[in-house]
This record gives structure tokens, sequence and C-alpha cells, in this order.
């Protein structure tokens, strides 16, 4: 089984400040990793995933994170935050070669961008 | 293209009434999973459809049950609602084969309350 740590449930950060959202996981096998956004009202939008390569990977929207498989972690960062960006951010695992395999999310971290 | 469509998009019932919330997957998709997201919570998985069987559960009563159509297509039902059963109804949908079966996209969700 996979579980998702958010160590931080909201983020308050003034506009073309950087950012960082941290996520850890724990799990027995290998996984996949992801992070999706919520706008309220909305389902969630893929921003970036990480499934093999290089363990930096970049997104929409200019968001990108890094894969630390020695610290389990797939912490997200933007180096210029816009009041747009504010939203609910969930970081989310999938165990790798598991064919019907599906996402165990964190509890998500808002973002508070403001002027 | 059309993405993941979901209805309805609210929906209010009673404690002990039943519901059943309707999913058509991305074009192309034919994997359609179910999370439920409480108020303040990541999503939690449900159940996931593949070639018309449920292949995957996560920790939900009997109560929960899903169906998928011929043409991928999904419902999910829910008897004997309770309280607790309010939340928002994700879908997502993905493609089996690609790589682990991700990314999953996802709907905009149906807003399930329960008096």
């Amino acid at each position: 089984a996979q579980s998702v740590t958010q160590l931080d449930s909201q983020v308050p950060v003034f506009e073309e400040a950087p950012v960082e959202l941290r996520c850890n996981y724990s799990s027995s096998v290998s996984v996949y990793l992801f992070w999706y956004v919520q706008y309220p009202n909305q389902g969630l939008q893929l921003l970036l995933k990480y499934l093999s390569g290089s363990t930096l990977v970049k997104g929409i929207n200019g968001f990108e994170a890094e894969f630390n498989k020695s610290q389990t972690s797939f912490h997200l960062r933007k180096p210029s935050v816009h009041i747009s960006d504010t939203a609910e951010y969930f970081c989310a695992v999938s165990a790798m070669n598991s064919g019907y395999s599906t996402l165990t999310f964190g509890k998500g971290t808002m973002l508070l961008v403001s002027p | 293209d059309a993405g993941v469509t979901q209805s309805p998009t609210h929906l209010i019932k009673t404690r002990g009434q039943q519901v059943t919330l309707r999913c058509s997957p991305k074009s192309g998709h034919d994997t359609v999973s179910w999370y439920q997201q409480a108020l303040g919570q990541g999503p939690q998985f449900i159940f996931q459809y593949y070639e018309e069987e449920e292949r995957q559960r996560g920790n939900f009563p009997d109560r929960f049950s899903g169906h998928q159509f011929p043409n991928y297509s999904s419902e999910l039902n829910v008897n004997a609602l309770l309280l607790g059963d309010s939340a928002l109804y994700l879908c997502a949908s993905s493609l089996m084969g690609s790589e682990n079966n991700q990314p999953q996209h996802f709907g905009d969700g149906t807003r399930l309350s329960i008096l």
C-alpha cells in the first residue's frame, strides 16, 4: 500500500514570489508520482508527472517538481506565482508495474496568492 | 476532443435513498475509475472498471457499486445513503496498456449532498 503526506495544509504567498509545496510518500514498491491542481468547483487537472527518466520534471503553467528517491519526496516548485495560481494542489502516487493501478492522494495544500 | 463528462453536476438526496451517477470517459480511453472527495480531503479511490468488469476496489462498503457499458461509459450507484456519503464524486478515465495506465484524466465531478 502507498501513502502520501502533504506537509502544509495551506501556503500563503505574495504574487511574483517563489513557492514550494512539499510532498512525501511511503511505499513498499516503486511508484509513479503526480501533481494535480483543483480550482474551485472543478475537477482535477494534471500539472505534471514523473514516470521515468530525469528526476526534474516540468509541467504546465511554469511548475516543476523534483523526484528524490532517497528522501521519498516529490516537491512542487514555481519561481514566480500569479494570483491565478490560487488553488488546491494534490500530490498523488501510483504503484509501478500494476496493470490496474490507481491513485493514492495526499490531503492537499491550499496555495493562497495575494497581491 | 471531449474530455471526461459527468452528470449530474449537483444532486440532493435524503438518508436511505439510492443514487446513480454517470460518467463518459475521454475519447479513446477504455478504463474508468471513481473517487470520493470529502470536504477538505484528497480524493479516495472507490473502484475501477475495465472491459465491463470491476478490476480494483478501494475500502468502500458494498453499498457502493458500479457498472461499465460497452461504450466504456460508467455508472456509480450508492444505496442506503448516509450523511457521510456527502462528497464530490470524481470520475477519471485512462487507457489500459499505456504506461501503468496513467495518467488519469478527471471530470469536474458530481456534488452529492445528503440531507
